[in-house]
């Protein structure tokens, strides 16, 4: 059964690093991109981008180009969601999928919530 | 980047009715179109690719339809279990887009 596990919530402050991260099983992890998207509280789906578990090859939506930095560790088969510096804007539930064109699977997600 | 409008943005429908959802690209999109159903406090579940490809296991009551930059979703016979919330993507190009969501609510 493939699975993707996430990471459990975390209360940041703003300016702080953060990691989050995606654990898959049941596939093989390098044969997949991982794709990470945002969900503000009460929002819609933004797709931030996405990493081929293989090579580490990324490619990032504009809209988070610079904010954010996704990385893999191959031999623990997980890809992290890496945050330098935290906004309050940064406050979202954060869910990573598995695909190549489109996302068949999905973690459960990752309530991200920063707050002074 | 191509957008994606999606249409209603809510809509109350009752048990049995058929229910249609549009997603308009901004660009032509080749059918490289997928549907996801979002339930509160759930990750979105894949319902189907190329425009019109049903997932395993998702009901024959959901199709699909569309080419170039117009895209629909149908629910023909809406159950209860299809109260949520309903996104369209493409992945024709990147930055891959989603529409802003259709909310389907029970009237």
């Amino acid at each position: 059964e493939v699975q993707l596990v996430q990471s459990g919530a975390e209360v940041k402050k703003p300016g702080e690093s953060l990691r989050i991260s995606c654990k898959g099983s049941g596939y093989s992890f390098t044969t997949y991109w991982i794709s990470w998207v945002r969900q503000m509280p009460g929002k819609g789906l933004e797709w931030m981008g996405r990493i081929d578990p293989s090579d580490s090859q990324t490619n990032y939506s504009p809209s988070f180009q610079g904010h954010v930095t996704f990385s893999v560790d191959k031999s623990i088969t997980t890809a992290y969601l890496q945050w330098s510096s935290l906004k309050a804007s940064d406050t979202a539930v954060y869910y990573c999928a598995r695909g190549y064109l489109y996302d068949a699977d999905w973690g459960q997600g990752t309530l991200v919530t920063v707050s002074s | 980047d191509i957008q994606m409008t999606q249409s209603p943005s809510s809509l109350s429908a009752s048990v049995g009715d058929r229910v249609t959802i549009t997603c308009r690209a901004s660009q032509g999109i080749s059918n490289a179109l997928a549907w996801y159903q979002q339930k509160p406090g759930k990750a979105p579940k894949l319902l189907m690719h190329a425009a019109l490809s049903l997932e395993t296991g998702v009901p024959s009551r959901f199709s699909g339809s569309g080419s170039g930059t117009d895209y629909t979703l149908t629910i023909n016979s809406l159950q209860p279990e299809d109260f949520a919330t309903y996104y369209c993507l493409q992945y024709y190009s990147a930055p891959r887009t989603f529409g802003q969501g259709t909310k389907v609510q029970i009237k």
